[in-house]
């Protein structure tokens, strides 16, 4: 199957800081990638979807400016998680929808954790 | 309100039989279901996938039923094995966006 690789696997940062996390789609262009996080012994939940030189649509409860999504180019988003909190601690992850299959392929997570 | 739900959160079946993981959904619109299998810090596997005009899917040992009256799809494994003990996630979709169940932990006795 495709692969859509996520960058960095984990990261630990300070309260306050920001954090930035990578989405690569590796062998298609993907104008469409989501964002999910997992809490523990969770679902997957959709955080928002990326679009490729647009805006990107945040689900409902998701907070846009807490949330930083850009998806500058058909194989990279990224998702920045600004003045970060311990309770932004998560697992998560990326996927990127191929457009010649209509499937979404998914990145292996990152585990964020906040001190 | 959860749209997609795993009512059984941990499943455990003896090595060679079969494991039934369940999945009900409330969403008439849902239009294509797909099974996943996840391992703690990685990212969810595909394993199988049905679409709404099916009511049967066949992949080696997986096999998935949608029973599109009763809102309910299924995912049988046989014959398990220990390597298939990992979470399962259904997820349903009506247009690109997946909504994802709650999960099902299923571990597999040798």
């Amino acid at each position: 199957g495709a692969v859509v690789s996520q960058h960095p696997s984990r990261v630990i940062c300070k309260s306050g800081t920001s954090v930035k996390i990578e989405c690569r789609s590796l062998d298609f262009q993907a104008t469409t990638m989501f964002w999910y996080r997992q809490f523990p012994k969770q679902s997957l939940m959709l955080m928002a979807t990326s679009n490729e030189g647009s805006k990107a649509t945040y689900e409902q409860g998701v907070e846009k400016d807490k949330f930083l999504i850009n998806h500058a180019s058909l194989t990279l988003s990224t998702l920045t998680v600004t003045s970060a909190h311990p309770e932004d601690s998560s697992f998560y992850i990326c996927s990127a929808l191929d457009p010649a299959h209509y499937e979404q392929y998914f990145g292996p997570g990152t585990r964020l954790t906040v001190t | 309100d959860q749209q997609v739900k795993q009512n059984s959160p941990s499943l455990s079946v003896q090595e060679g039989r079969i494991s039934i993981l369940n999945c009900d959904y409330t969403n008439s619109m849902f239009d294509y279901f797909l099974w996943y299998k996840k391992y703690p810090a990685e990212g969810p596997t595909f394993l199988i996938s049905i679409s709404s005009i099916k009511d049967k899917n066949e992949d080696g040992r997986f096999t998935v039923f949608l029973n599109k009256s009763a809102k309910h799809l299924s995912l049988h494994i046989v014959p398990s094995q220990p390597g298939d003990s990992a979470v399962y996630f259904c997820a349903a979709s009506g247009t690109y966006k997946y909504i994802f169940g709650t999960g099902t932990r299923l571990k597999v006795l040798a």
